[in-house]
């Protein structure tokens, strides 16, 4: 059974510090990892999709990667602001199966 | 549509009664699923539709709790007799069934339950 562990539960930083999320999985037969955004009560996001064959994927301020054989991603962000304050989530799909998610990062960035 | 649309975006219950809460997927997106989440918790997941196949209902936490999807597109979750404990945020999701590893999942904007 896949189980995803995101590390830390909640981070709390200044304006402008680059920051590292993590989320590592047990079973590397995966079709690909998401990073989404999650405002309070709302819906999820996607941010960032990375597909089995990929080392990494940028978009803007963001970059994830991916190393399937130790069961790890990161989600990079540059220069934070406080806009990007919000729970992070990863989820991993394999195939047709229901997708398993961490529980989240809480990220608060304050001025 | 362009996205996945869930109405209503909140409802307001009192105890003791019937919701439905609605789903319309992705133009094209054969498979759906149903996710609950309590205030400060993860994902729960509910039900997963996949093309013509049966549901997987593994996910629902009593028999107050049921879907259906109807042509294969909308989707209603239906709770009855709501308790309390069944106030959260209720998201719905949507993929092309079958699809490759260049596909993620959409994600709508969710129904808020408050049961009062």
């Amino acid at each position: 059974k896949q189980e995803v562990t995101q590390i830390p539960a909640a981070l709390s930083v200044p304006e402008g510090e680059n920051l590292v999320l993590n989320c590592s999985f047990t079973d590397s037969a995966i079709y690909n990892l998401q990073w989404f955004r999650q405002d309070p009560g709302k819906g999820l996001t996607s941010l960032l999709l990375i597909q089995s064959s990929q080392r990494e994927q940028t978009s803007g301020r963001l970059n994830a990667s991916l190393d399937k054989s130790s069961g790890r991603s990161t989600l990079y962000i540059a220069a934070s602001q406080p806009g990007d304050s919000a729970t992070y989530l990863c989820a991993v799909r394999r195939g047709s199966y229901i997708p398993t998610f961490g529980r989240g990062t809480s990220l608060i960035v304050h001025p | 549509g362009a996205g996945v649309s869930q109405s209503p975006s909140n409802k307001v219950t009192e105890k003791g009664k019937d919701v439905e809460l609605r789903c319309d997927p992705i133009s094209g997106h054969t498979a759906l699923y149903w996710y609950r989440q309590s205030l400060g918790q993860g994902l729960e997941f509910l039900i997963y539709f996949q093309g013509n196949s049966a549901p997987d209902k593994s996910g629902l936490p009593s028999d107050r709790f049921s879907a259906e999807r109807t042509g294969g597109s909308v989707s209603t979750l239906t709770i009855q007799r709501t308790q309390q404990e069944d106030s959260a945020v209720y998201l719905c999701a949507s993929i092309p069934f079958g699809s490759g590893p260049d596909e993620g999942y959409t994600f709508g904007s969710g129904t808020r339950l408050t049961v009062v």
